[in-house]
């Protein structure tokens, strides 16, 4: 298994407070991303980053900031939490951008906006 | 834009018949295309890809996919389902710059026994 973890796991807040999920990648990899998974939707691109300090929008960037400033840690920031930003988060990682390199998911942090 | 259009959001087969999940795409380019399961409270995990050549893919635990330009389809299949295959699936594509997967909503698959 690809080494990935999100942390925290599980989350619950309220309305307008500021929310920070982490990804740790052990395995050096380029590429890692944030998605969203909802109902009906699918997975959701949020935002991506191509290396250290380099980052670009998803689909569903709106509401959501991104940092990465090590390899191996991308930060996913909501600076004021709705109701309608409760989801299942997963966080991505690739060796390379390139469409034949797979994508390998972390775990998942189940946030709820109260 | 890329699009991905997964038919059926539940599907559910015995033990031991045959398994069709469908995937049609949108696409200007010549696409990179993926399947991905889900098992309950879990991530993704590849399945298969097709990027060129062959168009008849074979992935993990006995799926196979057959791209179809013509139909802009890449269906998902298995001949004899198991209790273990109930799981969600996801068909994606990506262009081939390859930054961004775009994923179909997903389709739950129920085995019966």
């Amino acid at each position: 298994d690809a080494g990935i973890t999100q942390s925290p796991r599980h989350k619950v807040t309220e309305t307008g407070t500021p929310v920070t999920l982490r990804c740790h990648q052990t395995e050096n990899h380029r590429y890692m991303y944030w998605y969203r998974q909802d109902p009906g939707h699918g997975l959701r691109l949020i935002h991506y980053s191509y290396g250290v300090k380099d980052t670009d929008k998803g689909e569903v960037s709106d509401g959501y900031s991104v940092s990465r400033s090590k390899t191996e840690d991308f930060l996913l920031t909501l600076e004021s939490a709705t109701s309608s930003q409760t989801s299942v988060y997963f966080c991505a990682i690739s060796e390379s951008g390139g469409g034949t390199y797979e994508q390998y998911f972390g775990p998942g942090t189940r946030l709820t906006v109260t | 834009a890329q699009s991905v259009t997964q038919l059926g959001s539940h599907v559910s087969v015995s033990e031991g018949a045959l398994v069709l999940l469908r995937c049609n795409y949108s696409s200007s380019v010549p696409p990179y295309l993926f399947w991905y399961v889900q098992y309950p409270n879990q991530g993704l995990q590849l399945l298969l890809k097709y990027t060129t050549g062959a168009t008849l893919v074979k992935g993990i635990n006995g799926f196979e996919a057959e791209f179809k330009k013509s139909e802009t389809s890449f269906h998902l299949t298995k001949p004899s389902a198991h209790m273990s295959d109930a799981a969600e699936y996801f068909c994606a594509v990506s262009d081939r710059n390859g930054n961004k997967l775009v994923f179909g909503a997903g389709t739950i698959l129920r085995v019966k026994s």
